[in-house]
């Protein structure tokens, strides 16, 4: 079946540090990726996706690239503000024989002044 | 426009008691869904709905159950509380069904089973 890996958290860092999040995932077909990000005390909400091998999806300053001969879509971010403290969660669009979507167990960042 | 709203906020109810969480958008989205989020563990699926009038079993729907009786709300439901199922419940829409749909998700309810 369908699987996401994220890298365990905690993560982290001083402001403008560079992030990188890892995740990879197993799936039948050709799924779409996602990255959601969620607020202390609010929902999740999407942060960015890709629908295709190669695709790079970008919102905030944040950058994921679909890499299908790695299963890897790895979020980053060149200078990460205080801001940007909030748990992130890759995610599988349904795909093959799927009919839900998947998402990885999510990784806390942390940003320190 | 509101897109998901959740009711109630949060809740502490008895071990043994029926609960209804609420669920409503007003995107006119396909595709609803309800997750549990526990510290370690993530977002697990409970029960989902590709339209109104259909449900499906998620990964963890033992002790819920939900109906989709319009395409605005999808209620779910805790027929006989336990304290297992303290968490914060979140649903979520999505347009359709397409690999390429992004999910809504609302605030969350906090529900605490004591």
């Amino acid at each position: 079946g369908n699987s996401v890996t994220q890298m365990e958290g905690p993560v982290t860092l001083s402001e403008e540090a560079f992030l990188t999040i890892n995740c990879t995932y197993t799936a039948t077909g050709y799924p779409s990726l996602f990255w959601y990000v969620q607020y202390p005390g609010e929902g999740l909400q999407l942060l960015l996706k890709a629908t295709k091998a190669d695709d790079k999806g970008s919102n905030k300053g944040f950058e994921a690239t679909y890499r299908k001969e790695t299963t890897s879509f790895h979020l980053e971010k060149g200078s990460v503000q205080v801001s940007d403290s909030a748990v992130y969660f890759c995610a599988l669009g349904r795909s093959g024989g799927s009919y839900i979507p998947t998402f990885g167990r999510g990784t806390s960042l942390i940003v320190h002044p | 426009i509101a897109g998901i709203t959740q009711a109630p906020t949060s809740q502490i109810l008895a071990a043994g008691r029926r609960m209804t969480l609420r669920c409503t958008q007003d995107m006119r989205h396909n595709a609803m869904y309800w997750y549990r989020q526990d510290l370690g563990l993530g977002l697990r699926l409970i029960h989902y709905s590709n339209t109104a009038g259909t449900t499906g079993k998620g990964e963890v729907p033992d002790g819920y159950s939900v109906s989709r009786a319009n395409t605005d709300d999808f209620p779910l439901t805790l027929a006989s509380a336990v304290p297992s199922q303290t968490s914060v419940y979140f649903c979520a829409s999505s347009t359709g069904t397409a690999p390429t749909d992004t999910q809504y998700f609302g605030p969350g309810t906090r529900l605490t089973v004591l």
